[in-house]
C-alpha cells in the first residue's frame, strides 16, 4: 500500500545546531507539504512543492528549508534549529486531480514531534 | 492573519447526540473547504469536503453545510460516537491550487 513516513517521530536536539527532517511518499505524488501544528495556531504551512527541482515558502518558512531532488522526498531541514521551532512536523502529499471538484485531497504522515532546548 | 477560524477549541457532546463543529472564513476566493480529522499520534486524515457551488454534502453519519454569504461552514455527526473524538481540522483552498489554509481546530469529545 502507498504510504507517506516521516522520521525520526521524535527528536530533541540543542539551540543552534542544524535538524533535518525526512518525509518519503510512495504515493508518487507531485506535491509535497510541510507543515508546523501549535496549539492555537492550527496547521501553518512552512514550504511546499510542486514536483521536482521546484520548492516555494510557506506562511511560515522563515528559519527552514526544503529541496527536491526526487518524486518521493521532501526533506525540511532546520539551519539553526531555535526553541520557537519546538512543534509537531507534518508531512503532507497529494496529486492533481481533474474534474469538476478538484479535490486534491492531502494524506498527511504521522509527524516529527521535535523539541529545541 | 486567521483566513479559516475555528472559535471553539473544544466541544463536549454526549453519545447518539449531534455535534457541531463550527468554522468561519475571511477570504472570499476559497472555494472549497474540506474538514480533517486527527487523532493524537497521527497525522490528519480527510473526513468530507464540499465546492462553493453546493450548501450541503453528506457522507453517512457526517454532513458539511455551506453558508456563502455568511463566510460560514458546519461539520454534522450525527450519532455521534466514542470513536469520533478526535481533533477536528477546517480547511479552504481555491480549487485548482494546491495549497490549503486549515483553521485552529476543535477537539470534540464524545462521551459514553
Amino acid at each position: 500500500d502507498a504510504e507517506i513516513t516521516q522520521s525520526p517521530r521524535h527528536k530533541i536536539t540543542e539551540t543552534g545546531r542544524q535538524v533535518t527532517l525526512a518525509c518519503h511518499q510512495t504515493w508518487n505524488h507531485n506535491n509535497m507539504f510541510w507543515y508546523r501544528q501549535d496549539l492555537g495556531h492550527g496547521l501553518r504551512l512552512i514550504h511546499y512543492s510542486y514536483g521536482v527541482q521546484d520548492t516555494n515558502k510557506g506562511e511560515v518558512s522563515d528559519g527552514y528549508s526544503v529541496s527536491r531532488s526526487n518524486t518521493e522526498d521532501l526533506p525540511l531541514t532546520l539551519e539553526s534549529a531555535a526553541s520557537s521551532q519546538t512543534s509537531v512536523y507534518f508531512c503532507a502529499s497529494s496529486e492533481w486531480t481533474s474534474g469538476r471538484d478538484f479535490t486534491d485531497t492531502q494524506y498527511f504522515g504521522p509527524g516529527t514531534r521535535l523539541t529545541v532546548l | 492573519d486567521q483566513q479559516v477560524k475555528q472559535n471553539s477549541p473544544s466541544l463536549s457532546v454526549q453519545e447518539g447526540r449531534i455535534s457541531i463543529l463550527n468554522c468561519d472564513y475571511t477570504n472570499s476566493m476559497f472555494d472549497y473547504f474540506l474538514w480533517y480529522k486527527k487523532y493524537p499520534a497521527e497525522g490528519p486524515t480527510f473526513l468530507i469536503s464540499i465546492s462553493s457551488i453546493k450548501d450541503k454534502n453528506e457522507d453517512g453519519r457526517f454532513t458539511v453545510f455551506l453558508n456563502k454569504s455568511a463566510k460560514h461552514l458546519s461539520l454534522h455527526i450525527v450519532p455521534s460516537q466514542p470513536g469520533d473524538s478526535a481533533v477536528y481540522f477546517c480547511a479552504a483552498k481555491i480549487r485548482g491550487y494546491q495549497k490549503v489554509t486549515f483553521g485552529t481546530g476543535t477537539k470534540l469529545q464524545v462521551i459514553p
